[in-house]
């Protein structure tokens, strides 16, 4: 149980160009997702909280408008990267938080790699 | 907002013997404490966690305490085996729906 998606796993791009990607909670019910964005060898630093259904949260520093999020069901939620420059080429993580918790059990996708040309 | 410190960022040990990783949490309303581990290019996996309401729980070869009048909380691997060489990551976070703040990681390196 508790398994979390993302696709694509990996992706490059073109400078300007947007790239989509989508969070899946396979086998429960998500009202919150998280994305983050993680560099090599550092920690996971949150980018936004994706709540079902209202817009997302987004920590202090991220553009909204450049990391745009959807969360339109309670297993999926997406994070578009538009107008993608190769300083946005990073490791890319998505995880999920299940309803039926009382506390705050995240489960983590496998990541994309976007590197942006 | 919640500041979580990890210490040492660092670690090898001798296959065998134990490794313990300590962090700490500035926010006194926390009240839940995870441990993932991350092998490198994959996702961090939950391996153990820890509730405001107890001290200290075990799990085979793992184990979490939790002092929450100094807040600070630890992961401790007994009888370390090369695979559990990775990055771990502590984090906390409030009542449920609430983001994790994480640590910095520790590279853990189990020499055979």
């Amino acid at each position: 149980g508790a398994v979390v998606s993302q696709h694509p796993s990996w992706v490059i791009c073109k400078s300007g160009t947007s790239v989509k990607i989508e969070c899946r909670s396979l086998d429960f019910q998500a009202t919150t997702m998280f994305w983050y964005r993680q560099f090599p060898k550092q920690s996971l630093m949150l980018m936004a909280t994706s709540n079902e259904g209202s817009k997302a949260t987004y920590e202090q520093g991220v553009e909204k408008d450049k990391f745009l999020i959807n969360h339109a069901s309670l297993t999926l939620s997406t994070l578009t990267v538009t107008s993608a420059h190769p300083e946005d080429s990073s490791f890319y993580i998505c995880s999920a938080r299940n309803a039926g918790s009382s506390y705050n059990e995240q489960f983590f996708g496998p990541g994309t790699r976007l590197t942006v040309l | 907002g919640e500041n979580v410190e990890q210490h040492p960022s660092t670690l090898s040990v001798q296959e065998g013997d134990s490794a313990v990783i300590k962090c700490t949490y500035s926010d006194s309303a926390s009240n839940y404490f995870p441990w993932y581990k991350q092998e490198l290019g994959k996702r961090p996996q939950l391996i153990i966690d820890i509730r405001s309401n107890v001290g200290e729980k075990k799990d085979q070869r793992i184990a979490v305490t939790l002092n929450k009048t100094a807040k600070h909380f630890s992961l401790h691997i007994t009888e370390t085996q090369p695979e559990d060489s990775a990055v771990y990551f502590c984090a906390a976070s409030r009542a449920a729906g609430n983001k994790l703040t994480f640590g910095g990681g520790t590279r853990v390196l189990v020499k055979p």
